[in-house]
């Protein structure tokens, strides 16, 4: 079955420091695959998604992933976090076999430190 | 860019209530979801719809139901509300096919007491 898996439940920071968040997924076909961020008490905002093409996709606010196929995993970056970054995120992959519904991973909620 | 409207922030209701959750989009997606999200459990799928008057259980559908009467609305009904039900709701709408990624609302806390 499809899954995805964000190892980290929560990740501290310095602010200006860099991040990486985590990302596996379990997917037999090629995977789309998106980032999402939820700030407290808000709905979730895209970030950025990978269809196909360049491994490295560029996203909003900043942020980075990469895509590799051969690790599974599509981890998300960004070179240096402001404190405005706190936040959960979420990773989540398209099931296609679903219409496309997505499958999401449990979330790694993001702590800056000043 | 679509937005999605949830009509509650935030919800107070008393155990044994019926409780309406309305959910509207404003660029005639056929694809809308319900889900809920409680810490640790991460987004469950409550009920899924691909046009009016059609809906899908998800994953976790029992005490709930829903209504599409008109593309842009999709309601999410507790039938008689329970403490466990407690959580944030958060409802999503997409563009059929195209695994565009969902747009979300800003999600309705509920309270039930």
């Amino acid at each position: 079955a499809q899954s995805v898996t964000q190892p980290d439940i929560h990740i501290t920071v310095s602010e200006g420091a860099s991040l990486e968040l985590r990302c596996n997924y379990s997917y037999g076909a090629t995977p789309y695959l998106f980032w999402y961020v939820q700030s407290p008490g808000q709905g979730l905002q895209l970030l950025l998604k990978y269809f196909s093409g360049d491994t490295l996709v560029q996203g909003i606010k900043g942020f980075e992933a990469e895509f590799k196929r051969s690790q599974s995993s599509f981890n998300l970056r960004k070179p240096s976090v402001h404190w405005s970054d706190a936040a959960e995120y979420f990773c989540a992959v398209a099931d296609m076999d679903s219409n496309y519904q997505l499958i999401w991973g449990a979330g790694t909620k993001l702590i800056i430190k000043p | 860019d679509v937005k999605v409207t949830q009509s509650s922030r935030y919800l107070v209701k008393r155990t044994g209530e019926k409780v309406f959750l309305e959910c509207v989009q404003d660029m005639d997606h056929e694809n809308m979801f319900w889900y809920r999200q409680d810490p640790g459990l991460g987004l469950r799928l409550i009920y899924f719809s691909y046009d009016v008057k059609m809906k899908e259980k998800g994953d976790i559908p029992e005490g709930y139901s829903v209504s599409r009467e008109k593309k842009e609305r999709f309601s999410l009904i507790l039938e008689s509300a329970s403490t466990n039900q407690t959580s944030m709701y958060l409802c999503a709408s997409i563009p059929p096919g195209t695994g565009y990624g969902y747009t979300f609302g800003s999600g309705t806390r509920l309270t039930v007491v």
